[in-house]
């Protein structure tokens, strides 16, 4: 089981609509959570953080966690052809240090 | 503005010579720095752990004697890809922290090509 898994997609959706992206992880120890946004050939980009069990938003973004069910999630509102890319999920236990897990990421197209 | 800069963006070389790369912190002090190496359509892979003034950690897989990193200072860390191969070839990425931050910033990437 890989340490953290998501849907490699592609993912499409029609612009204006709400894009849901998901990822699991298996580490219970796992205590914070990063969503990236990766465009072809450039680095990571962070879009979202969370840490507390519970909805976050910030703009057209809401970050999901549920601790229980080691499930963390990514809420694009009025997607829009510029939020096509690839989507990173990234966890951090307790006691790795500042080390990041990276899923494989899951491709966004937004249609017009 | 970037917090962190890896240079160059794109190099190109002949197999069996070695490349340096460069990540430097812009407005920080580092004492980590990650070097991450991505395949096409991967992900981010850890290869090492830089540790300032101190050996670096490496992940398991990772020849230590290949990837050479140096961190001698806390605003530079280098990975040096030694006697590189067309396997070598791939976007390595170095990131850090700002010791008041909790999330990782990003070197703009490197982009290796071994012919």
């Amino acid at each position: 089981q890989k340490e953290v898994e998501q849907n490699s997609g592609p993912l499409s959706v029609p612009e204006g609509a709400i894009a849901s992206l998901n990822c699991t992880y298996s580490d219970r120890g796992s205590q914070s959570f990063f969503w990236y946004r990766q465009y072809s050939g450039k680095s990571p980009e962070l879009i979202m953080s969370i840490y507390s069990n519970g909805d976050k938003e910030d703009g057209r973004f809401t970050a999901q966690l549920n601790k229980a069910s080691q499930y963390v999630s990514l809420l694009i509102r009025d997607s829009q052809p510029s939020d096509s890319a690839t989507y990173l999920c990234a966890v951090r236990r307790t006691g790795g240090g500042n080390k990041l897990t990276f899923g494989t990421g899951t491709q966004l197209k937004v249609e017009l | 503005g970037a917090v962190v800069s890896q240079h160059p963006s794109r190099v190109i070389c002949k197999s069996g010579t070695s490349v340096k790369i460069e990540c430097r912190s812009l407005d920080f002090q580092a004492t980590t720095m990650f070097w991450y190496r991505q395949f096409p359509k991967q992900s981010l892979m850890l290869m090492a752990t830089s540790n300032e003034g101190s050996k670096a950690t490496y992940e398991q897989g990772v020849e230590k004697d290949k990837f050479l990193i140096n961190h001698a200072s806390l605003t530079l860390s280098t990975l040096t890809v030694t006697s590189a191969h067309p396997e070598d070839s791939s976007f390595y990425i170095c990131s850090a922290f700002r010791t008041a931050d909790t999330e990782a910033f990003f070197g703009q990437g490197t982009r290796l090509t071994v012919v």
